[in-house]
């Protein structure tokens, strides 16, 4: 079936790195997206990796990807309290002419002074 | 490019008032979506509309109604509002299904 699984609260202090996890059900996938929602905020694209690469990273984002395991992970070095929001993993699924994109519940990292 | 709005931000409604929420994106995307956001459930799929003239359900759309008028515009209609309607309403956009989505800001519904 299609499913994607968060871990639902991570807690970090200001300055050390941040994991946040996912598994996605769909090895077919084409592109798994992380978006950023802020409180009382609308989500927002953060990143994004093609299945065909292992790992993307972009200033202080680290996307990894392990297909065999069907694992994808953000990381967010030097983690700041504007850092603080809810992070959705969603993966680009498709049967035949069907495409959609299947959502996590959400991370919510609390950045701590 | 304001992206996607949505209108209004805010709205508090009697038990079986109705109300529709707006949507424009001026992308150019072909389909749009409506969600609902409620504490621990994530985002659930409302309504979507795979191109311009075409409109489906998607997992929860009981006690909803939507309108694609044209490329730019998705509104979401709720025809007797419930208590268990109260939550945060997402539009999105995208140029094709299984692509990145672009969300509006929101509209917070609350159902007295």
């Amino acid at each position: 079936g299609e499913d994607v699984e968060q871990s639902l609260f991570l807690s970090v202090r200001e300055g050390d790195s941040s994991v946040i996890n996912c598994t996605y059900t769909d090895s077919s996938s084409t592109y798994l997206y992380w978006y950023k929602q802020e409180p009382g905020a609308g989500l927002q694209l953060l990143t994004y990796i093609f299945s065909n690469m292992d790992m993307k990273q972009d200033q202080r984002l680290t996307v990894l990807l392990n297909k065999k395991d069907k694992h994808l992970s953000l990381r967010i070095a030097d983690t700041q309290t504007g850092d603080s929001a809810i992070y959705f993993c969603a993966e680009s699924w498709s049967a035949g002419n069907n495409r959609k994109l299947i959502w996590g519940l959400g991370t919510s990292l609390a950045v701590n002074p | 490019n304001a992206g996607v709005t949505q209108t209004p931000k805010f709205q508090v409604l009697k038990t079986g008032q109705s109300m529709t929420l707006q949507c424009a994106q001026d992308m150019n995307h072909n389909s749009m979506y409506w969600y609902r956001q409620d504490p621990g459930m994530g985002l659930r799929l409302i309504y979507y509309s795979a191109s311009e003239g075409t409109t489906d359900k998607g997992e929860v759309p009981n006690g909803y109604n939507v309108s694609r008028l044209n490329k730019r515009e998705f509104s979401l209609r709720l025809e007797s509002a419930a208590p268990s309607q109260t939550s945060v309403y997402f539009c999105a956009s995208t140029i094709g299904q299984g692509a990145e989505q672009y969300f509006g800001p929101g509209t917070r519904l609350t159902v007295t």
